[in-house]
């Protein structure tokens, strides 16, 4: 099955400096990757998604890229403010099926004023 | 768009009863529903992926018969937690899926 590997495992930044978390995947077949924001106490927000016949997309603060050859994807955030602060899953998807998705281990992003 | 909703948000129950958590999908038809697990500081395990009408599937390690699932329409999924022991104590958060995935904002359960 697929395996996705994620870090760090724990991020501190200054306010308005950039955050990177980084994901690898082992499934070649996997074409869906979303990121997640997780606030404590509650479920898991789609952020931002990529597919793997794209390499990189943005959103405002937010980007992602993908590298299918070596298998990894980053979540990129810019101008980082203290509402960033949470924790990021990143994870993957194969095509069809019932489009199970397997998490990353998660990224406890803090952003200091 | 795209709301999912669970409730109970927390439940405290006794250990040996059994409780029931309500996933439902608000503005959209969801043939597929999944249930995840998650301990405190640890990422979502999924426990079990189900289908409007049909039985759910299950991951391995999962008691089937523990954790039952009823996907009886295409807005509603029900997780059934039976004879419930402080072990089983964690965060249930289900998804839906329209083109992606759409979670709920989970569910608290504390066996005493």
């Amino acid at each position: 099955g697929e395996n996705v590997e994620q870090h760090p495992s724990t991020l501190s930044v200054q306010e308005g400096d950039s955050a990177v978390i980084k994901c690898t995947y082992s499934d070649s077949a996997s074409n869906y990757f979303p990121w997640y924001k997780q606030e404590l106490g509650k479920g898991p927000q789609l952020i931002i998604d990529i597919r793997s016949n794209v390499g990189e997309k943005k959103d405002q603060r937010i980007a992602v890229t993908l590298n299918k050859t070596a298998k990894h994807f980053s979540l990129h955030i810019t101008e980082t403010q203290p509402e960033d602060s949470a924790v990021y899953f990143c994870a993957a998807s194969r095509p069809g099926g019932y489009q199970k998705v397997t998490f990353g281990t998660g990224t406890k992003l803090q952003v200091i004023p | 768009g795209a709301v999912v909703s669970q409730h109970p948000s927390w439940v405290i129950c006794k250990s040996g009863t059994s409780v029931k958590i309500e996933c439902r999908s608000l503005d959209f038809q969801a043939t597929t529903m999944f249930w995840y697990r998650q301990f405190p500081k640890q990422s979502l395990m999924l426990m079990a992926t189900s289908n409007e009408g049909s039985k759910a599937t299950y991951e391995q390690g999962v008691e089937k018969d523990k954790f039952l699932i009823n996907h009886a329409s295409l807005t509603l999924s029900t997780l059934t937690v039976t004879s419930a022991h402080p072990e089983d104590s964690s965060f249930y958060i289900c998804s839906a899926r329209y083109r992606e995935q759409f979670f709920g904002p989970g569910t608290r359960l504390t066996v005493l």
